[in-house]
């Protein structure tokens, strides 16, 4: 079955940028059947989306990330990653990739997601 | 953007019970709703899809229902491994967005 695992960084200093990686396991990334998603837990609190990256490369940004953030895919890898620049500690946050997959019938769902990488900004 | 609201956002029962939670959107977004359950510690799952679709290999005592901007998810009998926070959330338009969370907990 697919398997997704984040990986980068725990600690990121106040106005550097986060780097995290998703390795896709079970699964091509170069499939149009799925988005490949970002979606963020600040400490104690709900679920945040943050965007996705399609095969073909094409993207969606959360609009309250869209200035700052960079998501991008290496199909050769099976990899999809994500930049966040001039990070406060307002991003600390558990920052999940899930696979968000599109059915015929027009449904969609994240049906798999990484453990989660706890990344925190502070100096 | 569209404002998804859970209720209630906790609430404590007894293995058996029977548990309803709802879920609003502040505009419709027909069945375009999933629910997920996150275990402490771990990544949500998804139970739910399209208002009221069982995801493979989810035990029937779960289900949902509804439309347009009231969604409801029932547990008929609650069993100790359903612990956790669930979550709705709508796929009708960007951003996507999940409710604020149901946290449920053993009497």
């Amino acid at each position: 079955q697919v398997q997704l695992q984040e990986s980068g960084p725990g600690l990121v200093k106040p106005s550097q940028t986060l780097s995290l990686m998703c390795t896709v396991s079970g699964a091509s990334i170069n499939n149009n059947a799925y988005y490949w998603s970002w979606i963020r837990q600040l400490p104690g609190k709900g679920l945040d989306y943050i965007g996705y990256v399609f095969y073909s490369g094409s993207t969606y940004y959360n609009p309250s990330l869209r200035s700052r953030l960079t998501l991008s895919l290496d199909t050769s890898k099976n990899q999809f990653s994500l930049k966040l620049t001039s990070v406060t500690a307002a991003d600390t946050a558990l920052y999940y990739c899930a696979r968000d997959t599109i059915s015929g019938s027009g449904s969609r769902y994240f049906d798999s997601w990484g453990q989660g990488v706890l990344v925190t900004v502070s100096s | 953007d569209i404002q998804m609201t859970q209720s209630p956002s906790s609430l404590s029962a007894s293995v058996g019970d029977r548990v309803t939670i709802t879920c609003q959107a502040s505009q419709a977004i027909k069945n375009y709703l999933n629910w997920y359950h996150q275990k402490p510690g771990k990544a949500p799952k998804a139970l739910i899809y399209a208002a009221s679709n069982l995801e493979t290999g989810v035990p029937s005592r779960f289900s949902g229902s509804g439309s347009g901007t009231q969604f409801t998810f029932t547990i008929s009998s609650l069993q100790p491994e359903d612990v956790g926070t669930y979550y709705c959330q709508q796929y009708d338009k960007h951003p996507l967005a999940f409710g604020g969370g149901t946290k449920v907990e053993l009497k």
